[in-house]
């Protein structure tokens, strides 16, 4: 059975500062799919990034990047230079390829808070 | 393009009454989806469908009911609402396979069972 764990409920860092949020995964597939998606207090939820299972490269847009690592069933996502605005929560999400069975697993969310 | 439109967006009914949350895409998205938000839950699929006239069950499907007539339409019903019920439920969309696809999520229905 596919799972999502987010270990970091909340996390409060000073703005400029580089903060990185968890995400384990678990499935028995072979094939799959990891998500981010961005909740900020607004409350509509935006797509960050997809990465398949066998694309290992880190991904960098800006000042966010993704760390993908099948060893550690891990897709650690890192803030540098934190800013206000990165204030949201922050969820990452699993899909399974076998059998295409259309279903997206979220993780409980990570709350971050950038203080001035 | 006005993307994912979800109305009402808050609601608040008492025990027992029915009612229809609606959903509409205009991206000829294959891909709907429901889910529902809870504190400290995360997002959780109620119902799916992959296509008009197909529908099928997620994680938490009890008390709810979806039909999917049109590719743009997906509405959620609740058949007797119960304060378990409250919560904010989010209507999305995706191109086709969720797997291989962003999904696009409405602005959310806020609902309050008392």
């Amino acid at each position: 059975a596919q799972k999502v764990t987010q270990a970091q409920t909340e996390i409060s860092v000073v703005e400029k500062e580089d903060v990185t949020l968890d995400c384990v995964y678990e499935t028995r597939d072979t094939t799959y799919y990891l998500f981010w998606y961005k909740q900020p207090p607004s409350g509509e939820l935006v797509f960050l990034i997809r990465r398949n299972s066998f694309d290992e490269q880190n991904e960098i847009s800006g000042r966010y990047s993704w760390n993908f690592q099948k060893s550690t069933s891990s897709f650690n996502f890192t803030i540098t230079a934190s800013q206000v605005v990165d204030s949201a929560v922050y969820f990452c999400a699993l899909s399974e390829a076998a059998n295409r069975d259309d279903k997206i697993i979220f993780g409980k969310g990570t709350r971050l808070h950038i203080l001035p | 393009n006005a993307g994912v439109t979800q109305t009402p967006k808050f609601q608040v009914l008492k025990t027992g009454q029915s009612m229809t949350l609606q959903c509409a895409q205009d991206m000829n998205h294959e891909y709907m989806s429901w889910y529902r938000q809870d504190p400290g839950m995360g997002l959780r699929l109620i119902h799916y469908s992959v296509g008009a006239g197909i529908t099928d069950q997620g994680e938490v499907p009890n008390g709810y009911n979806v039909s999917r007539s049109t590719t743009e339409d997906f509405p959620l019903r609740l058949l007797s609402a119960a304060p378990s019920q409250t919560s904010v439920y989010f209507c999305a969309s995706s191109y086709e396979w969720v797997g291989g696809n962003e999904q696009f999520f409405g602005p959310g229905t806020r609902l309050t069972v008392l």
